[in-house]
Parts: structure tokens; sequence; C-alpha cells
């Protein structure tokens, strides 16, 4: 079984600021992606950046980058030059990507809420 | 705009009944799933359709059933509706995840369902 873990109910950051937001994943498969989404508070969800569990470089999608630590099984979302628009919830998931019948499904986090203050 | 569609967007309803929920996936993805996001839960994996099969369940109750129909639209039935029933349910659809395309999901809007 897959497991994802958000360990921060809530973050704050100063606008033009960097962020972290954490996430730990557990699985027995070889094979994963690994994603995050941003909800916000119009309820919409949004894809943000995806990595696999196979790709050499960490991830990178403009402000967005993925820290990528396998052997740790992280995979933290860092946010660069915060705007007043990330204030959101954002959810870490994966997905196993090989054959079987969880393939394609994401299992998500519970999410951290992200507030940029000006 | 994630070219997924659903509604209604909003459904007030109360207890005992019954409402369906419709989607419509992005153009070309053979992949639909529903997914409900309620505060206690989180969003919580429901069922998974590919190309008018059934392809993983997750914690879907047994008073709710889904399908996908031939031209790809699916369709979520919730019945006896209870109070817990109230959350936020959402469609989306995926590609196959190839050497080019990561398979992400795209989202519909979700559809609110209230009951009361």
């Amino acid at each position: 079984a897959q497991k994802i873990t958000q360990t921060q109910p809530g973050m704050f950051v100063q606008e033009k600021e960097a962020v972290t937001l954490d996430c730990t994943y557990d699985t027995s498969d070889p094979s994963y992606g690994l994603f995050w989404y941003k909800q916000p508070s119009s309820g919409e969800m949004i894809f943000l950046i995806y990595q696999g569990s196979y790709d050499q470089q960490n991830a990178t999608e403009g402000r967005y980058s993925l820290n990528f630590q396998k052997a740790r099984k992280s995979a933290n979302l860092v946010i660069s030059a915060s705007q007043l628009g990330d204030s959101a919830m954002y959810f870490c998931a994966m997905r196993r990507n090989a054959g079987g019948t969880s393939y394609g499904k994401l299992t998500f986090g519970q999410g951290t809420i992200l507030t940029v203050h000006p | 705009d994630s070219g997924v569609t659903q509604t209604p967007k909003h459904l007030i309803t109360a207890t005992g009944q019954r409402v369906t929920l419709r989607c419509s996936p992005r153009s070309g993805d053979l992949s639909v799933y529903w997914y409900q996001q309620s505060l206690d839960q989180g969003l919580q994996f429901l069922i998974q359709y590919y190309n008018g099969e059934e392809r993983a369940k997750g914690n879907i109750l047994e008073r709710f059933s889904a399908q996908q129909f031939p031209d790809l639209h699916s369709e979520l039935n919730l019945s006896s509706l209870e109070l817990g029933d109230s959350a936020l349910y959402f469609c989306a659809s995926s590609s196959e995840l190839t050497p080019k395309n990561t398979g992400e999901l795209f989202f519909g809007e979700g559809s609110r369902l209230t009951v009361l």
C-alpha cells in the first residue's frame, strides 16, 4: 500500500521569499511517480509538478521545484519568490508507475495550507 | 480550464435521496477517476474506469456506484444519502503514462454535495 504524509498543516511565508512544503512517502513499488497539486480557495485542483522515481534530476517547473531524496523517501516542494496568489492548499500525491489494479490512481496526503503575507 | 467537465457544480438534497453526478473527461483520455474530498477524510479515491471498464476501486461505499459509458463520460450515483456524504466530489481524467507524458490527473471543478 502507498502512503503519503504531509506533516505541516499550515505554513506562513513572506511575499518574495522561498518556502518548502514537506512530503514523505512510503511504498514498496520500485517504479512510482510523485505529484504536487495546488487547491486554491475556489476549489479546483491544479497540477504543479511531477517526479518519477527513476528520474536522475530533480523536477523543476518555473518557480516550483521538487527536492527528491529517494533514500529518505521525501519529495518536498520548493516554491521560490512566493506570491500572494500562491496562498492555497497544497497536496502531495503518488502513483504506481507500472501495471496492476492500482495503476493510475493517485494517493494523496492530507495537505498543507500555505499563506503568503504581503 | 482542465478540460474535464463536471455537473452539477452544486447540489443540495435531503437524507435518503439519490443523486447522480456527471463527468466528461478531457478529449482523448480513456481513464476517469472519482474522488471524494471532505474535511475529516481528505481526498479519498473512490473508483477508476478505463475505457468503460472498472479498473480500480477504493473506499467507495456500497450505496455508491459508478459507470463509464461508450462515449467515455462517467456518472457517479449516490443513493440513500446521509449527512456524512456531504463533500466535494471530483472527477479526473488522464492519458496513459508514456516516456513523454507523466499521465497526471486533470481534475474537474468538482460537484459540491450538501445533504440536509
